[in-house]
């Protein structure tokens, strides 16, 4: 069955350092996304990604997260400078169709990413 | 804003009982609900994602009902195993030009004990 796969699984990384995380949808797939779990807490949305360019955003995904879709395969999610915050689980997710259309989302098993 | 909540937060029953979750949402303009399950330090599972036109969705011993206009689901597990003891989220897609999010409720955590 066709998954969505994320590396690395778990990441530490020193605060200020930067990080790529990277994400291979499932390969028929249109729409990308990125959402993300602090420990404890709910799982909250990043960003929606779709034809190369974001198409929604939440105010967490500020000035130093970007997305990048570098090939026909990859789906990135780069934090320039971390914080201690950012500590969180990371989850890729796609869809064949827009979520608010119909479209299923699918979900990778995360990177756990550790910000110290 | 959108928020989601889910009772019980926590639930636990003996192998072979029926139960049912429950999850509200403030914004009844929603496009559709999904049910995910989350076993400890893994992704997210689909199980059943419902149109905001339906009512119910079933697949295998599930069953998810939707009450847009009260701001309800229901997910339904029918003779539950161990197998199922895991966190249950539901989330929805909110209506209006957010076609792309979901907003989560905090989770179920079941655990069917034999």
């Amino acid at each position: 069955e066709p998954e969505v796969t994320q590396t690395p699984s778990h990441q530490v990384t020193q605060m200020g350092q930067e990080v790529i995380l990277r994400c291979v949808p499932i390969s028929n797939h249109l729409y990308f996304y990125w959402y993300r779990q602090i420990l404890g807490q709910k799982v909250e949305f990043l960003v929606s990604f779709y034809n190369n360019e974001i198409s929604e955003k939440s105010e967490i995904f500020d000035d130093q997260f970007s997305v990048e879709r570098p090939d026909g395969s990859n789906f990135t999610l780069k934090i320039r400078s971390t914080k201690l915050e950012d500590s969180a689980m990371y989850f890729c997710a796609s869809s064949a169709q827009l979520q608010g259309m119909g479209g299923e989302l699918f979900f990778g098993e995360g990177s756990r990413l550790t910000v110290l | 804003k959108q928020e989601v909540t889910q009772i019980p937060a926590a639930l636990s029953v003996p192998e072979g009982e029926n139960l049912v979750l429950n999850c509200s949402f403030t914004d009844s303009a929603i496009y559709n609900l999904q049910w995910f399950r989350q076993d400890p330090g893994k992704g997210l599972t689909s199980l059943l994602l419902i149109q905001s036109s339906q009512r119910e969705q079933t697949s295998g011993r599930l069953n998810a009902s939707l009450d847009k206009s009260s701001g309800r689901s229901t997910l339904y597990i029918a003779a539950s195993q161990p197998g199922d003891s895991a966190t249950y989220l539901c989330a929805v897609t909110a209506g209006g030009t957010s076609y792309g999010k979901l907003t989560f409720g905090q989770g179920t955590i079941l655990t069917v004990h034999p």
